[in-house]
């Protein structure tokens, strides 16, 4: 079955400190990766996205996530955070032959200490 | 270059009514499809209109149905309310260039309250 793990419901940062959110995967075939983002009060906005290529992928507002293809992985990071990172965010994966049909994992919500 | 918008943004329902949800997709778009977000979970997939047809339905009942027009704009249509009905419904819409990789765009979503 196609499915999405977050395995944290909610993170609690200070500011400055790193940021690593879990997310793993299990989908049949060549899969589309995605982190969403949902701050408060606000629409998903999309954070970064796997298609092919470097596993390494880069996203707006200095987020990045690795694509581990033998881990069945694709976990989110930053450096440092800020108190405007504070929000839910959304793994999501795609199949590449049924590709808009977009399937979430539950989601984990950040909060950052001032 | 508009989003996605989607109307009402609220909405209170009494269980047994029926209720119609609207969402203008992004211009050039021509797939929408709808997702069902309920409080402290990740949005699920409901269903997807391609050229005015569905493309694809998750695990809904049929009192869950659709439409899309030729303006590519869609409705959701939802019979028979029940109270785990209340949610958050979100539409998205995605570019027809490569629909197999295409990155969907999500509206600001409809309240649904059902009492």
């Amino acid at each position: 079955a196609q499915s999405v793990s977050q395995h944290n419901h909610h993170v609690i940062l200070s500011e400055a400190a790193s940021l690593e959110l879990g997310c793993n995967y299990s989908y049949g075939g060549t899969v589309n990766l995605f982190w969403y983002v949902q701050y408060p009060g606000q629409h998903l906005q999309l954070l970064l996205k796997y298609f092919s290529g470097d596993p390494l992928v880069k996203g707006i507002k200095g987020f990045e996530a690795e694509f581990i293809k033998s881990k069945f992985s694709f976990n989110l990071r930053k450096p440092s955070v800020q108190w405007s990172d504070t929000a839910e965010y959304f793994c999501a994966a795609s199949g590449y032959s049924s590709a808009s049909k977009i399937i979430f994992g539950s989601g984990t919500r950040l909060s950052i200490r001032p | 270059e508009t989003g996605v918008t989607q109307s009402p943004t609220h909405l209170i329902k009494t269980r047994g009514q029926q209720v119609t949800l609207r969402c203008s997709s992004q211009s050039g778009h021509n797939t929408v499809s709808w997702y069902q977000q309920a409080l402290g979970q990740g949005p699920q997939f409901i269903f997807q209109y391609y050229r005015e047809e569905e493309n694809g339905r998750g695990n809904f009942p049929p009192r869950f149905s659709g439409l899309q027009f030729p303006n590519y704009s869609s409705e959701l249509n939802v019979n028979a309310l029940e109270l785990d009905d209340s949610a958050l419904y979100l539409c998205a819409s995605s570019s027809p260039l490569d629909r197999s990789r295409s990155e969907q765009y999500f509206g600001p979503g409809t309240r649904l309250t059902v009492t």
